[in-house]
């Protein structure tokens, strides 16, 4: 079965530092999104990108985030100057619009 | 706007008795629903999905949930619990009309434990 790959699984980074999350979404599918939860707190949405272009973000989403489909696989999401409340875990998810979402296994940004 | 309510944080089950997750939406549409689980340090995984086809939806592992559109509900649950249950069950709403790509909104969890 087709599969969202999200790496790294962990990483570990100093606060003010920039962070490149990486996900390769499912080949066939058209819309891709971001998702974070931070320790037990809800699944937020962030960003969802369509066409080469931001969907819709959440007020979350500040100029500190960017996200980039640089080469038509890979899906990435850039925190330029990290926080400590930036530590979370990052999901990214894909889908056809049709039969639901899919989600990568995540990457767990711990920020110190 | 759209929005659920998980109503349990825990939910407690020995094995092999019912599980029942519930879950109440609110929709200004007719809403996509979804449960997803999240077993520990491991993605979200579709356990079953709800789009205004049948009201009693099948989902893998024995799971499934019905539509109540006069309660605005959406329970998960299965008959037999397994120790391999345990794990955080979110349910969850699709923002919008068309629900097919629309963001996801996720309710707080609920987390199940299964005792032998």
């Amino acid at each position: 079965e087709p599969e969202v790959t999200q790496t790294p699984s962990h990483q570990v980074t100093q606060m003010g530092q920039e962070v490149i999350l990486r996900c390769v979404p499912i080949s066939n599918h058209l819309y891709f999104y971001w998702y974070r939860q931070i320790l037990g707190q809800k699944v937020e949405f962030l960003v969802s990108f369509y066409n080469n272009e931001i969907s819709e973000k959440s007020e979350i989403f500040d100029d500190q985030f960017s996200v980039e489909r640089p080469d038509g696989s890979n899906f990435t999401l850039k925190i330029r100057s990290t926080k400590l409340e930036d530590s979370a875990m990052y999901f990214c998810a894909s889908t056809t619009g049709l039969y639901g979402y899919t989600f990568g296994s995540g990457t767990r940004l711990t920020v110190v | 706007a759209q929005s659920v309510t998980q109503l349990d944080s825990h939910v407690s089950v020995s094995e092999g008795t019912p599980v029942l997750l519930r879950c109440n939406y609110s929709s200004s549409y007719s809403p996509s629903l979804f449960w997803y689980v999240q077993h520990p340090n491991k993605g979200l995984q579709l356990l079953l999905k709800y789009t205004s086809a049948a009201t009693l939806v099948k989902g893998i592992n024995g799971f499934e949930a019905e539509f109540k559109k006069s309660e605005t509900s959406f329970h998960l649950t299965k008959p037999s619990a397994h120790m391999s249950d345990a794990a955080e069950y979110f349910c969850v709403v699709s923002d919008g009309i068309s629900g097919g790509y629309n963001k996801l909104i996720f309710g707080a969890g609920t987390r199940l434990a299964v005792h032998p």
